[in-house]
């Protein structure tokens, strides 16, 4: 069975600073891999996911992750946060039809 | 030009009620989800639909029974409602594997359950 875990359940930061939303997954073999971001009281956004032909991806919002198979790690980051990125932040992996969804990060960013 | 839309988008009501949330989704994809979010945000699959027929179902009670009428449509009905079915149910759509191999799910805007 696959599975992430989210490092870290909640990450404060001040406007204009670095994020980093840390992901590891377990896998038995090659895994399809993505961000969600849901912003309060709104539904599920994609923001990127891993699709094995990069291991830099690039998402929306300035947002960007690295898979990392020799650590199975896929992080979150972005270089300069920004108001709007309050919000909870869903690592997910899926087994085909099977989406297993980590335990949440929130981020919250300090004006 | 919602491409998942749910309704309704909260819904309170009393124990022992029944009720329906319906979702449609103008994508044309072949595959819809029925996922719960529970007060901790935690989200886990409860069923999912392709082409109208049933392909997931997890370990959920059989007072929640999907319905999938064509496969624009993935209704979810739940008969005798328990303050634990107080939720957010979120419903999904996906189409076939991209170019990269991967299926992605794309999501309406949950429905707030709320159970007195």
């Amino acid at each position: 069975a696959q599975s992430v875990t989210q490092l870290d359940s909640h990450v404060s930061v001040s406007e204009g600073t670095p994020v980093l939303l840390r992901c590891n997954y377990s896998s038995s073999y090659s895994p399809s891999l993505f961000w969600y971001v849901q912003h309060p009281n709104k539904g599920l956004q994609l923001l990127l996911k891993y699709t094995s032909a990069a291991t830099l991806v690039k998402g929306i919002n300035g947002f960007e992750a690295e898979f990392k198979k020799s650590e199975t790690s896929f992080h979150l980051t972005k270089p300069s946060a920004h108001m709007s990125d309050a919000a909870e932040y869903f690592c997910v992996v899926s087994d085909d039809y099977k989406l297993s969804f980590g335990a949440g990060t929130t981020v919250t960013v300090r004006a | 030009d919602t491409a998942v839309s749910q309704t309704p988008k909260y819904l309170v009501t009393q124990m022992g009620n029944d009720k329906s949330i319906k979702c449609e989704q103008n994508l044309g994809h072949d595959t819809m989800y029925w996922y719960k979010q529970d007060s901790k945000k935690f989200l886990k699959i409860m069923f999912s639909y392709n082409n109208k027929e049933l392909i997931i179902n997890e370990t959920v009670p059989n007072r929640f029974s999907p319905k999938s009428p064509d496969k624009a449509h993935l209704n979810l009905h739940i008969n005798s409602l328990e303050l634990g079915d107080s939720a957010v149910y979120f419903c999904a759509s996906s189409q076939g594997h991209d170019s990269g191999g991967v299926e992605t799910q794309y999501f309406g805007p949950g429905t707030r359950l709320l159970v007195l």
